[in-house]
């Protein structure tokens, strides 16, 4: 079965700080990954989708990264700010047919 | 505008009662999925769709049906069969086909047995 895992599953951090969040997975043969913010009571906003064939994509502030053979993707956050504020999940897709989710990262920045 | 429409935003249901979460995409994906989030845990897939009507099982599926019936929509019934309901709904689409297939998600419906 896969399983996909997110570390830490909680951060706090001062504002103006760099982070990292992580995500592993068990079955590197993987098709994309996908990183998406969440805000309380809110649906899902796509952040990133990184490619089987790809090593990381950029998107302002934000920088995922993506080792197949290792089974790791980085979320790495530059110059942190309190609207960055929210639960971070990544989504890893098998096949054309199913997503599988980490239970997130719940990241807060304070001001 | 294009996106995933949910509806209801909130929806209170009692105990023996069926109901019927709303799920509308105008991107003109084939693929749709039904996922249900409970606090603390990750996202669980119940259902998801291919194509017009056709539907699989998903990790969670007891209690709960779909329908296919147009491409824009699929409509999930949380059925009295379903023990422990409360929880946050969430519908995505996607293409199909290609490497490159970034799900989108509608803004999610609360359901809460009263």
């Amino acid at each position: 079965k896969q399983e996909v895992t997110q570390i830490p599953a909680a951060l706090s951090v001062p504002e103006g700080e760099n982070l990292v969040l992580n995500c592993s997975f068990t079955d590197s043969a993987i098709y994309n990954l996908q990183w998406f913010r969440q805000d309380p009571g809110k649906g899902l906003t796509s952040l990133l989708l990184i490619q089987s064939s790809q090593r990381e994509q950029t998107s302002g502030r934000l920088n995922a990264s993506l080792d197949k053979s290792s089974g790791r993707s980085t979320l790495y956050i530059a110059a942190s700010q309190p609207g960055d504020s929210a639960t971070y999940l990544c989504a890893v897709r098998y096949n054309f047919n199913k997503f599988y989710f980490g239970s997130g990262t719940k990241l807060n920045v304070k001001p | 505008d294009g996106g995933i429409t949910q509806s209801p935003k909130y929806l209170f249901r009692k105990e023996g009662q069926n109901v019927t979460l709303s799920c509308e995409q105008n991107l003109n994906h084939d693929a749709m999925y039904w996922y249900r989030q409970d606090p603390g845990q990750g996202l669980r897939l119940i259902y998801y769709s291919q194509i017009v009507n056709d539907f699989q099982k998903g990790d969670i599926a007891e209690g709960y049906s779909v329908s296919r019936e147009k491409k824009e929509s699929f409509p999930l019934t949380v059925t009295s069969a379903q023990k422990n309901p409360t929880a946050f709904y969430l519908c995505a689409s996607s293409e199909t086909q290609g490497m490159n297939t970034e799900a989108f998600f509608g803004q999610g419906t609360r359901l809460t047995v009263v």
